[in-house]
């Protein structure tokens, strides 16, 4: 398997787009997290999911953003309108189990707003 | 809330040195936990796990010890060289119904030659 894939890898956009990253989780994963990092806050879980379903989404910061993931081989995160302070690295992770087996990370999107 | 947090933000050692990474949980209830190690431009990628009926577990050059009594989490990472510059997050889950890992916000290790 060639691990979690994400893309795009670096993504500039402008003040108000929409923005929408897509991850692949690893084949035969039940779970599927969204993360942020930043310097000041670290890693911060957004959205996870399991069989496709969402579980907790208390992390989703304002209604601006969203998370879909409409079959076990495909989510995405989308941000509508982007605003400068989104600008982070997302991680996309998946895992056997939600929090009691390792995940695994893809390479992140790295996202400037500006 | 309940957070897990780390002792030292930066730690810089020799080549050859050994290595020792803290963290400090605050669920007493968690009962697994992981160290990720993340290079830069890269995701974090699993060193090394502990569940909570064990106090130690040791990989290779790399040895997890668990004290629950303290609530504390450390890596040591034997004969340090420079390919373990990285920042290192430990993680643990809550043990609760539903819910994912909580990371530290991670201690970068820095190893000189």
């Amino acid at each position: 398997d060639a691990g979690v894939i994400q893309s795009p890898r670096h993504e500039v956009t402008e003040m108000g787009q929409e923005v929408t990253l897509r991850c692949k989780p690893i084949s035969g994963h039940n779970s599927l997290f969204w993360y942020r990092q930043t310097m000041m806050r670290g890693l911060e879980l957004l959205i996870y999911f399991n069989n496709n379903v969402p579980i907790d989404d208390s992390g989703m910061p304002e209604d601006r953003f969203s998370a879909k993931m409409p079959n076990a081989s495909f989510s995405t995160l989308k941000i509508q309108p982007s605003e400068p302070r989104d600008s982070a690295v997302y991680f996309c992770a998946s895992s056997w189990d939600t929090g009691n087996t390792e995940a695994f990370f893809g390479q992140g999107t790295r996202l400037t707003v500006v | 809330g309940e957070s897990v947090g780390l002792h030292l933000p930066t730690l810089s050692v020799q080549e050859g040195d050994n290595s020792i990474i803290n963290c400090a949980y605050s669920n007493s209830a968690s009962d697994y936990f992981i160290w990720y190690k993340q290079e830069s431009g890269k995701g974090p990628q699993f060193i090394i796990d502990i569940r909570s009926n064990m106090d130690k577990r040791q990989g290779q050059r790399v040895t997890v010890l668990l004290n629950k009594t303290v609530k504390h989490l450390s890596l040591q990472i034997a004969a340090t060289q420079p390919g373990d510059s990285a920042v290192y997050f430990c993680a643990e889950n809550p043990n609760q119904a539903g819910t994912a890992l909580i990371f530290g916000k991670g201690t970068t290790l820095s190893v000189s030659s």
